[in-house]
């Protein structure tokens, strides 16, 4: 079975200040993707990112970035200088194939991270 | 369409009514997915379509939920003799759904349905 694990449930923090929202997932399968989707207050998730299993080069993209580790089967969500529009709900996601039978995306709970000014 | 279109975007029944919930993929994309966001709470699946076929109906939760998929396109969630605990939000999302597409296994996902019974 796969289980997404998002441990803080609620972030608060200033403009400006550098955050990171930790995933921890398991899984059984040797190949698998992970994605992080984000769901503004307007409610419609956003896609950030998705990774496979075999690449686990870190990712920059502009003031977000993703730290994948197997050893520790985590893959965590880094945003630097937050801003007032990050303010969502982010969610970790695991999937087990590309295409098919399994093909869906196990959901972490979300973390709710609100960004004052 | 150029996203995924759901419809209505809010249904208020009573308890005990059926109730129909619409999803209109991206167009070309094979793979469909209905989840269950409960208030405060993360995604729950619920039913898998490839084309028209559902290989994967493992999150439905119980009998009163049924999901056909027409045409390889539309979607239509059924809840029957709805109960309080159905209030939720009803997320459909698809994508390519075929291997060597880039992307195929990425989700976009609609605005929801949010259904409450009183």
């Amino acid at each position: 079975a796969q289980k997404v694990t998002q441990a803080q449930t609620e972030i608060s923090v200033v403009e400006k200040e550098d955050v990171t929202l930790d995933c921890v997932y398991e899984t059984r399968d040797t190949t698998y993707y992970l994605f992080w989707y984000k769901q503004p207050p307007s409610g419609e998730l956003v896609f950030l990112i998705r990774r496979n299993s075999f690449d686990e080069q870190n990712e920059i993209s502009g003031r977000y970035s993703w730290n994948f580790q197997k050893s520790t089967s985590s893959f965590n969500f880094t945003i630097t200088a937050s801003q007032v529009v990050d303010s969502a709900v982010y969610f970790c996601a695991l999937s087990g194939r590309y295409t098919g039978a399994n093909s869906k995306l196990t959901f972490g709970k979300g973390i709710t991270l609100s960004v004052r000014p | 369409g150029a996203g995924v279109s759901q419809s209505p975007s809010n249904k208020v029944t009573e308890k005990g009514k059926d109730v129909e919930l619409r999803c209109d993929p991206i167009s070309g994309h094979t793979a469909l997915y209905w989840y269950r966001q409960r208030l405060g709470q993360g995604l729950e699946f619920l039913i898998y379509f490839q084309g028209n076929s559902a290989p994967d109906k493992s999150g439905l939760p119980s009998d009163r939920f049924s999901a056909e998929r027409t045409g390889e396109s539309v979607s239509t969630l059924t809840i029957q003799r709805t109960q309080q605990e159905d209030s939720a939000v009803y997320l459909c999302a698809s994508s390519r759904g075929l291997a060597g597409f880039p992307g195929a296994n990425v989700l976009t996902f609609g605005a929801g349905s949010r259904l409450t019974v009183l």
